[in-house]
């Protein structure tokens, strides 16, 4: 089945610093998204990214779609405190509405 | 403007008994997707439900797992005769028309079923 790859499993940061992660697949996604989930709590959706090549920001975050559609990135910039939390990347196909997960990326950020 | 209501947060169930997980959508959602999440797992899709018809069940165990969304009503995922291994977080997420994520695509904050 599908498969979307998130290494490594967990980042640690120092406060102020940038920090990039990246989401590969072995199969073409035609919307790619980005979750924070929070310890207890559902995933929150940070970015949605519709188109092959996209470069999109929201606030400190800016994510891409990868030009072969198998991947993506999403940028943190100067981290704070709060961006602690579970990263995960997630592709849809468009045929139909399910979305699938990669298995996340936990980030600490030092103070 | 309420989100995505779940519950109960927590649950636990006894091997062998039924485990009833309920879900609201937003407000003016008409289309309700379940995940389960494993510990230090990624969410997993389940079933795809639209008012009174399954859409997508592909990710559904074959058997003890049902899911509805009734005309009136919140959407249930029911598991029977739970074991050990059904323990997991269970998140209902949301949207107003399909292809879901591309209009907003909102999770709750999940059910977690422990099962003894």
């Amino acid at each position: 089945g599908q498969q979307l790859n998130q290494s490594p499993q967990s980042m640690f940061i120092q406060e102020g610093e940038d920090v990039s992660m990246n989401c590969t697949s072995s199969s073409i996604f035609n919307t790619w998204l980005w979750y924070k989930q929070d310890p207890g709590e559902g995933p929150v959706l940070l970015i949605a990214l519709y188109k092959a090549g996209e470069l999109t920001s929201n606030g400190r975050l800016t994510a891409q779609f990868g030009i072969t559609r198998k991947d993506s990135f999403l940028n943190i910039s100067a981290s704070i405190p709060s961006d602690v939390g579970i990263y995960f990347c997630a592709g849809q196909t468009g045929a139909n509405s399910k979305l699938t997960f990669g298995k996340g990326i936990t980030l600490s950020v030092r103070p | 403007n309420a989100g995505v209501m779940q519950n109960p947060r927590h649950l636990v169930r006894r091997r062998g008994q039924e485990a009833r997980l309920r879900c609201s959508p937003m407000k003016g959602h008409s289309h309700v997707y379940w995940y389960r999440q494993l510990p230090e797992e990624g969410l997993k899709f389940m079933v795809y439900l639209q008012k009174e018809n399954i859409i997508d069940e592909s990710g559904m165990p074959k058997e003890r797992f049902s899911a509805e969304f009734p005309k009136e009503g919140p959407s249930i995922l029911r598991i029977q005769q739970v074991v050990r291994g059904d323990s997991a977080a269970y998140f209902c997420a949301s949207s107003p028309v399909s292809g879901g994520a591309n209009y907003g695509y909102t999770f709750g904050s999940g059910t977690r079923l422990t099962v003894v």
